[in-house]
């Protein structure tokens, strides 16, 4: 069965500093990939998916992950932090494997960003 | 705009009390699916439909009812709420591939008493 996990519930950096989420898969299968952003009151809103065309993936507002299989990560980066960009990250995997459909997601790394 | 909308977006409630929680997507999706989220433990599936009249559970399905009666809507029902229904609600809706992007509503907060 697929999984994900992401390090760090909460992570902190100054505005203008490198933007590093982790997130590590597990699945029997090549999986499909997403991070989804959460800003506060609002539903989520995908950034970026990896769907096995190129392993490094361009998103929205300046994010990108890279796959990595020998590491099973799918970490998100950003290479300058705004102030906007503080909201919670979610990493997900898609259970492709069953026949739901469903996506299987990490428990949220929450981004502060400092001024 | 293709969106995903949910009504009410925010709901108190007391235990036992019936309420339903409309979700409805404008995109011909045949996937829809329903979401909580509660801290510390992500978004979990609760049930989910991949197209008009079939549905199936989730993995945390118990207290919870759906039905799928036109494309386009997927009610959430409680027939019977619980404190440990508290919790924020998301619908989705994708196309019926799994490398589909699932589109996501504004989210309903449910506190039941």
């Amino acid at each position: 069965a697929q999984s994900v996990t992401q390090l760090g519930s909460h992570v902190s950096v100054s505005e203008g500093a490198l933007v590093l989420l982790r997130c590590n898969y597990s699945s029997s299968v090549p999986p499909y990939l997403f991070w989804y952003v959460q800003y506060p009151n609002q539903g989520l809103q995908l950034l970026l998916k990896y769907t096995s065309a190129a392993t490094l993936v361009k998103g929205i507002n300046g994010f990108e992950a890279e796959f990595k299989k020998s590491e099973t990560s799918f970490h998100l980066t950003k290479p300058s932090a705004h102030m906007s960009d503080a909201a919670e990250y979610f990493c997900a995997v898609s259970d492709y494997g069953g026949a739901t459909n469903k996506l299987i997601f990490g428990t949220g790394t929450l981004l502060a960003v400092q001024p | 705009e293709a969106q995903v909308t949910q009504n009410p977006r925010y709901l108190i409630t007391v235990t036992g009390k019936k309420l339903t929680v409309t979700c409805s997507q404008n995109m011909n999706h045949e996937y829809m699916s329903w979401y909580r989220q509660d801290p510390g433990l992500g978004l979990r599936q609760i049930y989910y439909s991949m197209n008009v009249e079939v549905t199936d559970k989730g993995d945390v399905p118990e207290g919870y009812k759906v039905s799928r009666k036109e494309k386009r809507n997927f009610p959430l029902i409680l027939e019977s709420p619980s404190p440990n229904q508290t919790s924020l609600y998301f619908c989705a809706s994708s196309g019926g591939q799994a490398l589909e992007t699932q589109y996501f509503g504004p989210g309903t907060r449910l506190l039941v008493l």
